[in-house]
């Protein structure tokens, strides 16, 4: 089954106690980002990954590290969380698919949420 | 000023009811666009991407409006199913993502 998995998906921890989120595809994708999703914010995206070994800052990301070692491995790292980084969080990979006229876009498939609380 | 703004709601529609959603989004430079689906939590799943034509998908029709700058999603005959948060989503410069923060919709029978 194609699918995204991350680990742990609940998770309660305190301050300054360096934690890694795990994300994983079996669908051979090149695109992996992370989200958080705060209320009333939506969504926004963490770091990117184009491939093995090439990643990008999204919006918002301080205090978080990412690294790309494999392709379908992309953990998110938290050397030391703080309260607001409490949030839920999203991990997505992506495939290119093709318009059916002229164009490509960028298809997202999301993992089940990992819920993080830092106290 | 956000780059994807919904109108939160929630819309609260009975049964076999047409619902419009409408989405804007501020940079014009922006890709492709498209509407997910968030069930309480869980993770988004797309419903539909939106093609500059505009396309239709059984009882849903996205548009897009790159002049006006909105993407509107308009589902006819309202299912209980279809109770959901809709996310309006931008995609820049292929990589970068913009999500709305949701549109609720709640179906009543």
């Amino acid at each position: 089954e194609a699918q995204v998995t991350q680990n742990p998906r609940y998770l309660i921890t305190v301050t300054g106690k360096k934690l890694t989120v795990t994300c994983s595809q079996n669908m051979n994708h090149e695109y992996m980002s992370w989200y958080r999703q705060d209320p009333g914010l939506g969504l926004r995206q963490i770091y990117y990954s184009m491939n093995v070994e090439v990643t990008d800052k999204g919006d918002v990301p301080e205090g978080y590290k990412v690294s790309r070692k494999e392709k379908r491995n992309f953990p998110l790292i938290l050397e030391s969380p703080s309260p607001n980084q409490t949030s839920l969080y999203f991990c997505a990979s992506s495939r290119v698919r093709e318009f059916s006229t002229s164009g490509s876009y960028n298809e997202q498939f999301f993992g089940p949420g990992t819920r993080l609380t830092v106290l | 000023r956000k780059e994807v703004e919904q109108d939160p709601g929630p819309f609260n529609v009975p049964e076999g009811a047409t619902v419009a959603f409408n989405c804007t989004y501020s940079n014009s430079a922006s890709q492709s666009f498209f509407w997910y689906r968030q069930d309480c939590r869980k993770e988004p799943k797309l419903l539909m991407s939106v093609y500059s034509s505009g396309n239709e998908d059984g009882r849903f029709t996205a548009q897009l409006n790159r002049a006006s700058q909105y993407i509107s999603l308009l589902i006819r005959d309202s299912k209980l199913s279809d109770s959901a948060t809709y996310l309006c989503v931008v995609n820049f410069n292929f990589n970068k993502f913009y999500f709305g923060s949701g549109t609720k919709l709640n179906v009543k029978p």
